[in-house]
């Protein structure tokens, strides 16, 4: 069974900030790193899925890094909206089939 | 284009009874899972799929039975339901087979909200 953390549990941030947030997993059988956005009442949607050690991706103000070698990815928003308000949940793919999944980081962003 | 579709979407049960929580997806996804969300606790593999007449354990398999017995239908049994089952259960599915890598992102059902009583 993957062990899958996320850090901080849960965050409240200011509009304008920039903020990130942490997940990590167990290098051996690495296959995959996915993350997702979940809003309250909502189904959970991806945002990036990455591979390779030293990934970067980009969607919009979002941007995640990916370390497979020591096992943690870094989600980045820059300029934090209330929009962007939802938990952030990051998830280990070990081997090509098993998907697990961390508890999560909600983020709170104040208008 | 329906994607991940579950049903019921709520469910009240008591104690010992059992039910049957359907997945249906139109993506001819390979591989399907049943996730259960608790509070402070994200999201917990319960059984996965990856392809018609196979399935594995989860995280947290105890209590529940799962068959898949064609490729667009991934379903959920509770022989009989506890309190401690109360959750909202989510479905996914993902890749879709030959037509592309394995690390393909996942798409969700809207959940299924059960509690037991």
């Amino acid at each position: 069974i993957l062990n899958v953390e996320q850090s901080p549990q849960s965050l409240h941030v200011q509009e304008g900030d920039s903020t990130n947030f942490t997940c990590s997993f167990p290098s051996s059988n690495f296959y995959a790193l996915h993350w997702y956005r979940w809003e309250t009442a909502k189904s959970p949607e991806a945002l990036f899925v990455m591979t390779l050690n030293g990934d970067e991706k980009k969607k919009g103000r979002i941007s995640a890094t990916l370390n497979t070698k020591e096992g943690y990815s870094y989600l980045y928003i820059k300029g934090s909206q209330p929009e962007d308000s939802a938990t952030y949940l990051c998830a280990s793919q070990g081997g090509s089939e098993k998907l697990v999944f961390g508890k999560g980081t909600k983020l709170t962003v104040n208008p | 284009n329906a994607g991940v579709t579950q049903t019921p979407k709520f469910r009240v049960l008591k104690t010992g009874q059992s039910m049957t929580l359907l997945c249906a997806q139109d993506m001819n996804h390979e591989y399907m899972y049943w996730y259960r969300q608790d509070p402070g606790m994200g999201l917990r593999l319960i059984h996965y799929s990856v392809g018609e007449g196979t399935t594995a354990k989860g995280e947290v398999p105890d209590g529940y039975n799962v068959s898949r017995l064609k490729k667009q239908n991934f379903l959920l049994g509770l022989e009989s339901a506890a309190p401690s089952q109360t959750s909202v259960y989510f479905c996914a599915s993902r890749y879709p087979g030959t037509q592309g890598p394995a690390n393909t992102e996942a798409f969700f059902g809207q959940g299924t909200r059960l509690t037991v009583v």
